[in-house]
C-alpha cells in the first residue's frame, strides 16, 4: 500500500549548519510532495511544496528535492537556527486535492 | 482572515461520552479534513470532504462522524469516547485540486483530547 516514510527519527545539527531531512515514499502516483513543520503544541505549518515534474524547489532557505526514481524526498535547511527546531512531516498526495498521506516525522534539534 | 479555527483546545470526555469537535474556515476551501496525531506519529486520517454535502472516510473514521452542511464548517463527532481516542486532533481545509493553485493543507491549533 502506499506509505510515507523518514528515514531518521531523529536530527541533532549545530547552529549554522545545513540541515537534510529525508523522506521516501512507496506510491509512485503520488504528484505532489509538502514538507510541514510543526512546532510544540501547533497544528503542522506549511514550508515548501514540489509537484512530479519538477527536481528541485528552493524557497527562502529551503530546497526541497525530489527524485522519483528512488521515490525520495528531501527537504534541505541552509544556516540552520535555533528557530528551525521542530518536528519536520512530509506528505503526498495524488490527484486526491488535499488529502494527504503523512509520513512519521523527523524531529530536528538545533544546538546553539 | 483567522484562516482555520478549532475549538475546544483542550477536553477531558469520561469513556462513553459523546462530544462534537468544531472546525471553522474562511478561506473558502473545498476540501476539508479531520486528522489524529498519537505520540510519536504522523498525522493519520479519520474523514474528509470535498465540499458541501460531501463526506467520506479516511484511514481511521471507526468511532467518529462527520457532517458538512457548508463550505465553511466541518464539525467531527466522536458518538461513544472510548480512551483509544484519546489523541491531538486536527482539522485542516485547502483548495480541492490546481495548477495555480496549491493544495497544500492549512492547519487548526489542534484539540487535545483525553479520554478517561
Amino acid at each position: 500500500g502506499e506509505s510515507v516514510g523518514l528515514h531518521l527519527p531523529t536530527l541533532s545539527v549545530q547552529e549554522g549548519d545545513n540541515s537534510i531531512i529525508n523522506c521516501a515514499y512507496s506510491n509512485s502516483a503520488s504528484d505532489y510532495f509538502i514538507w510541514y513543520k510543526q512546532e510544540s503544541g501547533k497544528g503542522p505549518q506549511f514550508i515548501i511544496d514540489i509537484r512530479s515534474n519538477m527536481d528541485k524547489r528552493q524557497g527562502q532557505r529551503v530546497t526541497v528535492l525530489l527524485n522519483k526514481t528512488v521515490k525520495h524526498l528531501s527537504l534541505q535547511i541552509a544556516a540552520t537556527q535555533p528557530g528551525d527546531s521542530a518536528v519536520y512531516f512530509c506528505a503526498e498526495n495524488y490527484n486526491q486535492g488535499g488529502k494527504l498521506i503523512f509520513g512519521q516525522g523527523t524531529e530536528l534539534s538545533v544546538k546553539p | 482572515n483567522a484562516g482555520v479555527t478549532q475549538t475546544p483546545k483542550f477536553q477531558v470526555l469520561k469513556t462513553g461520552q459523546s462530544m462534537t469537535l468544531q472546525c471553522a474556515q474562511d478561506m473558502n476551501h473545498e476540501y476539508m479534513s479531520w486528522y489524529r496525531q498519537d505520540p510519536g506519529m504522523g498525522l493519520r486520517l479519520i474523514h474528509y470532504s470535498v465540499g458541501a454535502g460531501i463526506t467520506d472516510q479516511g484511514e481511521v473514521p471507526n468511532g467518529y462522524n462527520v457532517s458538512r452542511s457548508t463550505t465553511e464548517d466541518f464539525p467531527l463527532r466522536l458518538l461513544s469516547a472510548a480512551p483509544s481516542q484519546t489523541s491531538v486532533y486536527f482539522c485542516a481545509s485547502s483548495y480541492q485540486a490546481g495548477i495555480l493553485v496549491g493544495t497544500e493543507a492549512f492547519f487548526g491549533q489542534g484539540t487535545r483530547l483525553t479520554v478517561v
